[in-house]
């Protein structure tokens, strides 16, 4: 099956400062990419949707700003969460689409913590 | 809107016996219906889907679930289950009328199989 893979798979971060997550599909091209959080003992709620070379959508709520997602190539795309405060540790998963049969291929999750 | 809903935060059953794990869902459209399975920690593995044809669905790990249009359910079942089956396990949809491919989970299912 199509297999993705995120880096880091922890990360632990310093109030302030700026955490990048990778999301890779490592044997198929994903054309569409989403990113969702998830809260402890809670769904998984989408944040965004980013088609490669172009701009994200973003769910409402979730802030652009501070969200950064870069989608350059058809395999990587990255999470960027800028100013991380502690209200921002979470569980971080990312899927990627194939364009057929458009199914999503989860990644292992990114646990961040922010102190 | 799409919606799903799980309506049981936690299942409990005894090795060897029937599990059955409920799910109901509303879209628009034609529905597209999955089943996944996390472990603590982990990202999300595919069970199985329901996208059109027989409505009973076979999956991963003896996992089978049944699409019922009229009820608009897509319960998860196990003829015996195993204690290693003990994790969380979410219901998602997406509409088939939805071009953004977006997955709707449910809350979850937290199955609990004692020995």
């Amino acid at each position: 099956g199509a297999v993705v893979s995120q880096h880091p798979s922890r990360v632990i971060c310093k109030s302030g400062t700026s955490v990048k997550i990778e999301c890779r599909s490592l044997d198929f091209q994903a054309t569409t990419m989403f990113w969702y959080r998830q809260f402890p003992k809670q769904s998984l709620m989408l944040m965004a949707t980013s088609n490669e070379g172009s701009k994200a959508t973003y769910e409402q709520g979730v802030e652009k700003d501070k969200f950064l997602i870069n989608h350059a190539s058809l395999t990587l795309s990255t999470l960027t969460v800028t100013s991380a405060h502690p209200e921002d540790s979470s569980f971080y998963i990312c899927s990627g689409q194939s364009d057929t049969p458009y199914e999503q291929y989860f990644g292992p999750g990114t646990r961040l913590t922010v102190t | 809107a799409q919606s799903v809903a799980q309506p049981e935060d936690q299942v409990n059953v005894a090795e060897g016996n029937p599990l059955t794990v409920k799910c109901t869902y509303s879209v628009s459209g034609n529905p597209y219906l999955f089943w996944y399975v996390q472990y603590p920690n982990r990202g999300l593995q595919f069970l199985l889907k329901y996208i059109t044809g027989d409505n009973l669905v076979k999956g991963s790990y003896g996992f089978e679930a049944e699409f019922n249009k009229s009820q608009t359910s897509f319960h998860l079942k196990k003829p015996s289950a195993l204690v290693s089956d003990s994790a969380l396990y979410f219901c998602a949809v997406r509409d088939g009328a939805d071009s953004s491919y977006k997955l709707i989970f449910g809350s979850g299912t937290r199955l609990l199989v004692r020995p």
